[in-house]
């Protein structure tokens, strides 16, 4: 089974700084989805960014990128700029590309705190 | 035009209760889950429905019953309420695209449920 971990509970950064969230998981797979989601106070579930493993590119969506390593099976998520409203706990997530539908799996998360 | 939506957002009752959580979603997705979001904010995958047809089913209680009448909608039902079911319950859908893992999942905003 895939697990995924995130060592990170809790990160802070000041306002238009850079951070980095970390995301370790464990799989047998070759083909998999690497996902980052965000979860604002109002709950929603706020897709950020998505990898496929067969791809050696970084995915980058504006001021979110990421540095996925996958002989290292690590994919951290790095937020530029960074601005009050990405305050957010975030989840790491992992999906099969072997089945279609497969579920997520998701690492603890990680509450990021935006200061002013 | 919201997405995929879930009604009631909040929901409060007492232990031994039978509750009902309904989910649905107009883009057109062709898989739907249920995910639970415990109080450490853990997130895991309870059920999956693909055309109506469930594939998913992860171990949880049978007093919980999944009900996908079409494939946009799937409703959760609650038997005999407990308080460790109190948690935020996620619906999410994605659409199998013919190539396995091209199905990013979209959540709705999620259900509180509290169990007194």
């Amino acid at each position: 089974a895939q697990t995924v971990t995130q060592s990170q509970p809790e990160m802070s950064v000041q306002e238009a700084e850079t951070v980095t969230l970390s995301c370790t998981y464990d799989t047998s797979e070759s083909d998999y989805y690497l996902f980052w989601y965000k979860q604002p106070p109002s709950r929603q579930m706020i897709l950020v960014i998505r990898q496929e493993a067969y791809k050696q590119q970084n995915a980058t969506e504006n001021r979110f990128s990421v540095n996925f390593q996958k002989a290292a099976k690590s994919f951290s998520l790095k937020i530029s700029d960074s601005q009050l409203g990405d305050a957010a706990m975030y989840f790491c997530a992992y999906r099969s590309a072997e089945t279609s539908g497969s579920r997520l799996t998701f690492g603890e998360g990680t509450q990021l705190t935006v200061n002013p | 035009d919201t997405a995929v939506s879930q009604t009631p957002k909040y929901l409060v009752t007492q232990m031994g209760n039978d509750k009902s959580i309904k989910c649905e979603q107009n883009l057109g997705h062709d898989t739907m889950y249920w995910y639970k979001q415990d109080s450490k904010k853990f997130l895991k995958i309870m059920f999956s429905y693909n055309n109506k047809e469930l594939i998913i089913n992860e171990t949880v209680p049978n007093r919980f019953s999944p009900k996908s009448p079409d494939k946009a909608h799937l409703n959760l039902h609650i038997n005999s309420l407990e308080l460790g079911d109190s948690a935020v319950y996620f619906c999410a859908s994605s659409s199998i695209l013919g190539l396995a893992g091209t199905d990013t999942q979209y959540f709705g905003p999620g259900t509180r449920l509290t169990v007194l």
